[in-house]
């Protein structure tokens, strides 16, 4: 499968300020899916990056809250805006890389916000 | 109520028991059902995908699928400890959709 990466792995930031989180793999992806999991929860989807226009989002999630960028079809980024202790959750890109839904992880960005 | 329900709480399984976990969800549209593995602190990986009814094995797991109930299970079979972790139920969002919902998870432990 693809290998997926994301940067940076953890941060720790000061409520108020933005924090832009990168999703890679290593070959071309029709979908990518933003996540986040928040302590001691699942996984709740945020978006879906599409390549080339406006990201779709879930009921909840607003672009102003987290724009998404999806340049092309390897890469995408997530940006946590005027970020709340709330905010703190592990934030997740996957991909699909087959035609029956399977998705797969990248490892994933630990974001505390104080 | 919720796309996909994870009832049961912690479940501790002697090593080389059968481990078993259930999933309903609520869109008889879905098509697609996987089950998740993750462990603490790690981000979850993708162990079993079953799109009809009836049983699929792979190895230890087996999912069991039954759409007339929408209901999913997952069985693990010979547990062993490094079989402890949280188990994630995901659907998709309805029929031809693919985004997905995922249940809150099932702890597994596996006692050695």
């Amino acid at each position: 499968s693809a290998v997926i990466s994301q940067k940076p792995s953890r941060d720790i930031c000061q409520r108020g300020t933005s924090l832009t989180i990168q999703c890679q793999v290593d070959s071309q992806v029709t979908m990518m899916f933003w996540y986040r999991q928040q302590p001691g929860q699942s996984l709740t989807l945020i978006a879906t990056a599409n390549q080339g226009s406006e990201a779709t989002y879930e009921s909840g999630f607003v672009i102003d809250k987290f724009p998404i960028s999806r340049p092309n079809l390897t890469f995408s980024t997530l940006t946590v805006s005027n970020m709340s202790p709330e905010d703190s959750s592990i934030y997740l890109c996957s991909v699909e890389e087959t035609l029956y839904n399977e998705q797969f992880f990248g490892p994933g960005t630990r974001l505390t916000v104080l | 109520q919720k796309e996909v329900e994870q009832n049961s709480g912690p479940l501790s399984v002697p090593e080389g028991a059968i481990a078993s976990l259930n999933c309903t969800y609520s869109d008889r549209g879905s098509q697609s059902f996987f089950w998740y593995r993750q462990y603490s602190g790690k981000s979850p990986e993708l162990i079993m995908s079953i799109y009809s009814n009836g049983d699929k094995e792979d190895g230890r797991f087996t999912a069991q699928l039954n759409k007339a109930s929408q209901y999913v299970s997952l069985l693990i079979r010979d547990s062993q400890p490094s079989d402890s972790a949280t188990y994630l139920c995901a659907v998709n969002k309805g029929y031809g959709n693919n985004r997905l919902a995922f249940g809150k998870g099932n702890q597994v432990v596996v006692i050695p």
